[in-house]
């Protein structure tokens, strides 16, 4: 239990679908990331929330949305992806963007048919 | 960018000791994290490095040296629970402070 919770655990969703997945997180974090893992490739970081505001977009397609109403909770909205968009989707949050240590969440196994 | 390199497979016996190897290249550096992941599950914090030398940690240890820009994950008395993915990542200033990883080192320990 990391503090980090991420639904749903796994996900199966067709190219035309739109569905979204949730993240919280109970350690009282004001920065929250997305990561994307894909087979044999780094994680590579995709969004960063500070204080509920975007501070990084790391070239990510469009149809990846992401939305943070509140310090505790970050969603990834998605519509229309590829079978490439297939991944382990990590949630994670640190202290503040200073630097301090990331915590991850469980991750959410994507599935693109 | 940053460049960030370590074995992709290592395999060792229980009992023994394992050094895993981390190098990078890259500019503002602020320093360097060690993360156990089993698969299926969140990667889990090992280790923090941002100062030259050893920082030991029960079984675990890692090293960093800035001037080479290198670092190792050092596992004392392996375990069968170690067998896990292990991933390095790279801190630095002009990113923001985000981090950036390695591809990770599959570690299996053989009985």
């Amino acid at each position: 239990e990391t503090g980090v919770t991420q639904t749903p655990r796994h996900l199966v969703m067709g190219m035309t679908n739109k569905k979204s997945l949730k993240c919280e997180q109970h350690l009282g974090h004001n920065a929250m990331y997305w990561y994307k893992q894909s087979a044999k490739k780094p994680l590579e970081l995709m969004f960063v929330y500070n204080f509920k505001e975007q501070t990084e977009n790391n070239s990510v397609p469009s149809r990846f949305s992401p939305e943070c109403p509140n310090s505790s909770h970050l969603f990834l909205h998605l519509h229309t992806l590829q079978p490439e968009d297939s991944a382990l989707y990590l949630c994670a949050s640190s202290q503040d963007r200073s630097g301090n240590t990331i915590y991850f969440g469980e991750g959410s196994w994507l599935t693109v048919v | 960018g940053q460049n960030i390199d370590q074995p992709t497979e290592m395999t060792a016996t229980e009992g023994a000791i394992v050094q895993i190897n981390c190098t990078y290249q890259t500019s503002g550096f602020n320093g360097l994290f060690w993360y156990q992941q089993h698969a299926g599950e969140a990667p889990t914090f090992l280790s923090y490095n941002v100062l030259d030398g050893l920082e030991e940690k029960g079984r675990f240890s890692s090293f960093l040296s800035r001037s080479k820009g290198y670092s190792y994950l050092l596992l004392k008395e392996l375990q069968m629970k170690d067998s896990a993915s292990y991933l390095c990542a790279v801190r630095v200033y002009n990113a923001g402070n985000m981090l950036t990883f390695g591809g990770g080192t599959r570690l299996m320990v053989k009985p």
